[in-house]
């Protein structure tokens, strides 16, 4: 079946950091990918997505590419600020389905 | 704006007590989707709507309903709440098409069963 694995966390990075959070996929066919982010408080919001293989999506200094030889999206940032602390969600979707398979979210802390 | 809202934001109810949580878009979206969110679990799938008078079960759906009588609106309701149902609750809704569309998520409720 059709499923997502993410890195577990908490992640505690320093400000300026580097940061990937991993995420792999299975599913069949050609799925679509996703990051989402959820704020404290909040609910989740998109951050970027990729539908096809090779894409990358980027947004606020984030990306992820959409690896199909090694069904990955790692989530990657080069510098990390206090206010990307939050829980950072990878989904998959298929086909014409509104249906999204979530990962179980990795919670990032960054300290000053 | 468009948006998607859910009300109540918090709820207490007592067990046994049939609940009914809100969630209306103005988006136009044909597909709308609740879940639930707990330690541990990351989001559940409750229930799905890709359209009026479709509702289809999702992962968790034991102990849940929704209609779709219009667009705009997906109310979940808790026929007879249990202390297992103590969680955030979240609605979203997405555009149908070819692939499948980004989900917009409400605020969320955070719904406490004693």
């Amino acid at each position: 079946g059709n499923s997502v694995t993410q890195m577990e966390g908490p992640v505690t990075l320093s400000e300026e950091a580097f940061l990937t959070i991993n995420c792999t996929y299975t599913a069949t066919g050609y799925p679509s990918l996703f990051w989402y982010v959820q704020y404290p408080g909040e609910g989740l919001q998109l951050l970027l997505k990729a539908t096809k293989a090779d894409d990358k999506g980027s947004n606020k200094g984030f990306e992820a590419t959409y690896r199909k030889e090694t069904t990955s999206f790692h989530l990657e940032k080069g510098s990390v600020q206090v206010s990307d602390s939050a829980v950072y969600f990878c989904a998959l979707g298929r086909g014409s389905q509104g249906n999204l398979i979530f990962g179980k979210g990795t919670k990032l802390s960054v300290k000053p | 704006d468009a948006e998607i809202t859910q009300s109540p934001r918090h709820k207490i109810t007592e067990t046994g007590r049939q609940v009914t949580l809100a969630c209306h878009q103005t988006w136009n979206h044909n597909n709308m989707f609740w879940y639930r969110q707990d330690l541990g679990h990351g989001l559940r799938l409750i229930h799905y709507s890709y359209g009026v008078q479709d509702t289809n079960k999702g992962e968790v759906s034991d102990g849940y309903s929704v209609s779709r009588s219009n667009t705009e609106d997906l109310p979940l309701t808790l026929e007879s709440a249990a202390s297992s149902q103590t969680s955030v609750y979240f609605c979203a809704s997405s555009q149908s098409g070819a692939k499948v569309d980004t989900q917009y998520f409400g605020p969320g409720t955070r719904l406490t069963v004693l």
